[in-house]
């Protein structure tokens, strides 16, 4: 078993669509929880960050986690065509960070 | 704030050459970088961590005498992919830590695609 396992997609909505995306993971040592924007041939841009279950927002994105379940969830409201990007999940173990696979969005105009 | 700038961007090169590429955050101090390699469609994998003034740690798998690192400076890390070969074609990607801010926050460099012919 992987120790993030995230849904590489693609997954494709129209513009304006509330976009979910979702990983989960195996280790509950884990504490600290990260999204990241990849665009295509570019590297890795933070968008969210958060260490402890619950929500977190900023402007159209929230960050949600849930250790219970191991389960972390990134929400993107009214989607724009830029949004349209790699999507990766990263958590912190030991001082790494641990990637998921990526889920490519594609937001259709 | 936070960025890190990759050089080169891109390069090609002949079989059996050396490649050094340089990772630098530019606004902020990084006492640790971290070496990733992604292959297309595929998520990053963590080649080795990088300390400044240290020997570097290398992932399970990966070759330290092929790919060598050097730390020298709280803003600088060079990797040197050694006579490369096609298979070490990738997108090779720098991250750095902010020594000032949360110890968990990397921030990437904007990735150097490496072409073996």
């Amino acid at each position: 078993q992987k120790e993030v396992e995230q849904d590489p997609g693609p997954l494709s909505v129209p513009e304006g669509a509330i976009v979910s995306l979702n990983c989960t993971y195996s280790n509950s040592a884990f504490q600290y929880f990260m999204w990241y924007r990849q665009y295509s041939r570019k590297g890795p841009e933070l968008l969210m960050y958060t260490y402890s279950s619950g929500n977190k927002e900023d402007g159209r994105f929230t960050a949600q986690v849930d250790k219970s379940s191991k389960y972390i969830s990134l929400f993107i409201r009214d989607s724009q065509p830029s949004d349209s990007a790699t999507y990766l999940c990263a958590i912190e173990g030991t001082g790494k960070l641990i990637f998921g696979q990526g889920t490519t969005l594609q937001v259709k105009p | 704030g936070a960025v890190v700038s990759q050089h080169p961007s891109r390069v090609i090169c002949k079989s059996g050459t050396s490649v050094k590429i340089e990772c630098r955050s530019l606004d902020f101090q990084a006492t640790t970088m971290f070496w990733y390699r992604q292959f297309p469609k595929q998520s990053l994998m963590l080649m080795a961590t990088s300390n400044e003034g240290s020997k570097a740690t290398y992932e399970q798998g990966v070759e330290k005498d092929k790919f060598l690192i050097n730390h020298a400076s709280l803003t600088l890390s060079t990797l040197t992919v050694t006579s490369a070969h096609p298979e070490d074609s990738s997108f090779y990607i720098c991250s750095a830590r902010d020594s000032g801010g949360a110890a968990d926050t990397q921030y990437f460099g904007p990735g150097t695609r490496l072409t073996v012919l």
